[in-house]
């Protein structure tokens, strides 16, 4: 079946150092992902998304690449900011159900 | 612009109290919508959605139930508390599968 999976947390990084998250996934068919975003004590805002093979997402200087050959779509950022302190879901829709299948989040801790 | 909204933001209840959650969204007609429950420091777990009036799909048996009683407006009830009930829920709403889902501030229920 369909599903993802996000590398365990927490990460904890310096500001300004380069962040990775990874994600991989698996799906029958042609999936759209997405990566959200929860900052502590509300719900999950939308990072940016990818809708076919080879799509890159990017928002506030995170991006991600949809990779159909390894099945992979890893956040990253240049230069991370203590605001960027967060946990980070990674998301897949496989299109022909009305639901998500969300990774289990990675927190990330970025200290000044 | 389309807005999601939740109340309560916290609730306490004793066990074997009843729950009703509500979540109403505006500036959209038809949308799909889901109730998230997030333990604390877990993932998303995916009680139930729904894609019309008095459509309700379950994804997870257990003592809560959902109804739809208006286009816009999904509610999550039960009429006995537990204390695994207590997590932080979210709604979330998607023009379609195969779109993004925008999620509420979430409701904090403890149950004591």
């Amino acid at each position: 079946g369909d599903s993802v999976t996000q590398m365990e947390g927490p990460v904890t990084l310096s500001e300004e150092a380069f962040l990775t998250i990874n994600c991989t996934y698996t799906a029958t068919g042609y999936p759209s992902l997405f990566w959200y975003v929860q900052y502590p004590g509300e719900g999950l805002q939308l990072l940016l998304k990818a809708t076919k093979a080879d799509d890159k997402g990017s928002n506030k200087g995170f991006e991600a690449t949809y990779r159909k050959e390894t099945t992979s779509f890893h956040l990253e950022k240049g230069s991370v900011q203590v605001s960027d302190s967060a946990v980070y879901f990674c998301a897949l829709d496989p299109g022909n159900f009305n639901k998500f299948y969300f990774g289990s989040g990675t927190k990330l801790n970025v200290k000044p | 612009s389309q807005t999601i909204h939740q109340w309560p933001a916290t609730l306490v209840q004793p066990v074997g109290s009843p729950l009703s959650l509500e979540c109403t969204v505006e500036g959209t007609s038809n949308p799909n919508l889901y109730w998230y429950r997030q333990a604390a420091g877990r993932g998303l777990q995916l009680l139930f959605y729904s894609v019309g009036i008095g459509q309700i799909s379950s994804e997870v048996p257990q003592n809560l139930s959902a109804s739809r009683p208006q286009d816009r407006q999904f509610i999550l009830s039960s009429k006995k508390l537990l204390l695994s009930d207590s997590g932080f829920y979210l709604c979330a709403w998607s023009p379609d599968r195969g779109h993004e889902q925008y999620f509420g501030p979430g409701t904090r229920l403890t149950v004591t």
